[in-house]
């Protein structure tokens, strides 16, 4: 069974500044996929960033950035230079092996930027 | 990237009526889809599985019964509500898979019931 876990309260940064979202996540599975979404009030899931489990290098898209630490077993997401438009819940998920394998999400975790 | 879409974006019904929502591929075949039910300020929870040409895969504790999910072509996959009910009030969600690097999953927009 796959698990994702997304514990910090609801987190708040000041725009331009970085702010680092924890995930941590437990699989059986030798590979998998961990993804990053965000969802703003219009309640579209946006994709941020990808993390395949063989990767050696951490994913960058953007501001965006993908701590992945793999024998602790976390995937955490750092968004560089804060905008208010950043302000939204962001979900940890992940995928085991094949394309029509489902995700499992964390319980996501709210983000404000403070202007 | 793919895309997907929902229809309706947003429903309200009387309880005991049958809302149709559908999710569509529009730039790729999607033998499988996924539904997803969301509840204000809380994660996706994985309803069911749809698969073309054949039954869905439900999640334990989802009554098919109540949640009939039909995927009739490689680019449309349906979720009925039957007999809604107020409880039955969500936010419902769908995701198809797309083989590639990722496999990355694109989502719909969405779709706001609300069961008066």
């Amino acid at each position: 069974a796959q698990k994702i876990t997304q514990t910090q309260p609801g987190m708040f940064v000041q725009e331009k500044e970085a702010v680092t979202l924890d995930c941590t996540y437990d699989t059986s599975d030798p590979s998998y996929g961990l993804f990053w979404y965000k969802q703003p009030s219009s309640g579209e899931m946006i994709f941020l960033i990808y993390q395949g489990s063989y990767d050696q290098q951490n994913a960058t898209e953007g501001r965006y950035s993908l701590n992945f630490q793999k024998a602790r077993k976390s995937a955490n997401l750092v968004i560089s230079a804060s905008q208010l438009g950043d302000s939204a819940m962001y979900f940890c998920a992940m995928r085991g092996t094949g394309a029509n394998s489902k995700l499992t999400f964390g319980k996501g975790i709210t983000l404000s930027v403070r202007p | 990237g793919a895309v997907v879409s929902q229809h309706p974006s947003w429903v309200i019904c009387k309880s005991g009526t049958s809302v149709k929502i559908e999710c569509r591929s529009l730039d790729f075949q999607a033998t499988t889809m996924f539904w997803y039910r969301q509840f204000p300020k809380q994660s996706l929870m994985l309803m069911a599985t749809s698969n073309e040409g054949s039954k869905a895969t439900y999640e334990q504790g989802v009554e098919k019964d109540k949640f009939l999910i039909n995927h009739a072509s490689l680019t449309l996959s349906t979720l009925t509500v039957t007999s809604a009910h107020p409880e039955d009030s969500s936010f419902y969600i769908c995701s198809a898979p797309t083989s590639g690097p990722r496999d990355e999953q694109f989502f719909g927009p969405g779709t706001r019931l609300t069961v008066l």
